[in-house]
């Protein structure tokens, strides 16, 4: 069955770096999300992503954070300077294009840890 | 203020047992909500959608209702096995936007053989 998968599954940083995680959506999916989840709090949307432009974001989603699908296959997340309390599992999600089809599929997360 | 309450952050029951978990929401209308299982570390595993002009929804073992006028829905597994044991997650879906959702904190059920 198909899966979205995230590397790395653990990423460790100091506070300033810049992070890059990836994802590898579902090959057929068209909406693309990146959601965070703060060890725990409840999973908390962060931006979603069409028609290679953002579609929708968060409050949390500041000018730290961007994403860009660079290729066919990969979809990302970068974080500019790192914070303390960026560190959460960050999850991964698409979703098909049909607009009767809502459900989501998840990655496995990258847990980002800021030291 | 916009709220997603799920009834109880842990949920013991015995095998063979219903588990009933409880999402309550205010100041939202939400045209769809999603139930979805998280197992620690793992990211969330889609279970079931109702829609809001849908009263009741199932699949195997699992039954949702969907309660507009009390803004609650309830999520039942019956016939509860150890392998049920994990954390329940409530989720809203807007009219508007992306198919963007909204979460519940979370309710962890565990079932004792």
């Amino acid at each position: 069955e198909p899966e979205v998968t995230q590397t790395p599954s653990h990423q460790v940083t100091q506070m300033g770096q810049e992070v890059i995680l990836r994802c590898v959506p579902i090959s057929n999916h068209l909406y693309f999300y990146w959601y965070r989840q703060i060890l725990g709090q409840k999973v908390e949307f962060l931006v979603s992503f069409y028609n290679n432009e953002i579609s929708e974001k968060s409050e949390i989603f500041d000018d730290q954070f961007s994403v860009e699908r660079p290729d066919g296959s990969n979809f990302t997340l970068k974080i500019r300077s790192t914070k303390l309390e960026d560190s959460a599992m960050y999850f991964c999600a698409s979703k098909f294009l049909a607009a009767s089809s809502y459900e989501q599929y998840f990655g496995p997360g990258t847990r980002l840890t800021v030291t | 203020s916009q709220k997603i309450e799920q009834n109880s952050e842990a949920l013991n029951i015995q095998e063979g047992k219903t588990a009933t978990l409880t999402c309550n929401y205010t100041n939202y209308s939400p045209a769809y909500l999603q139930w979805y299982r998280q197992d620690p570390g793992r990211g969330p595993v889609f279970l079931l959608l109702i829609r809001e002009n849908e009263k009741e929804k199932r699949k195997e073992r699992l039954k949702v209702t969907f309660d507009t006028t009390l803004k609650q829905s309830l999520f039942h597994i019956t016939a509860s096995q150890p392998a049920d044991s994990a954390t329940y997650l409530c989720a809203l879906l807007l009219p508007s936007g992306y198919s963007t959702l909204t979460f519940g904190k979370g309710t962890m059920l565990l079932v004792s053989p």
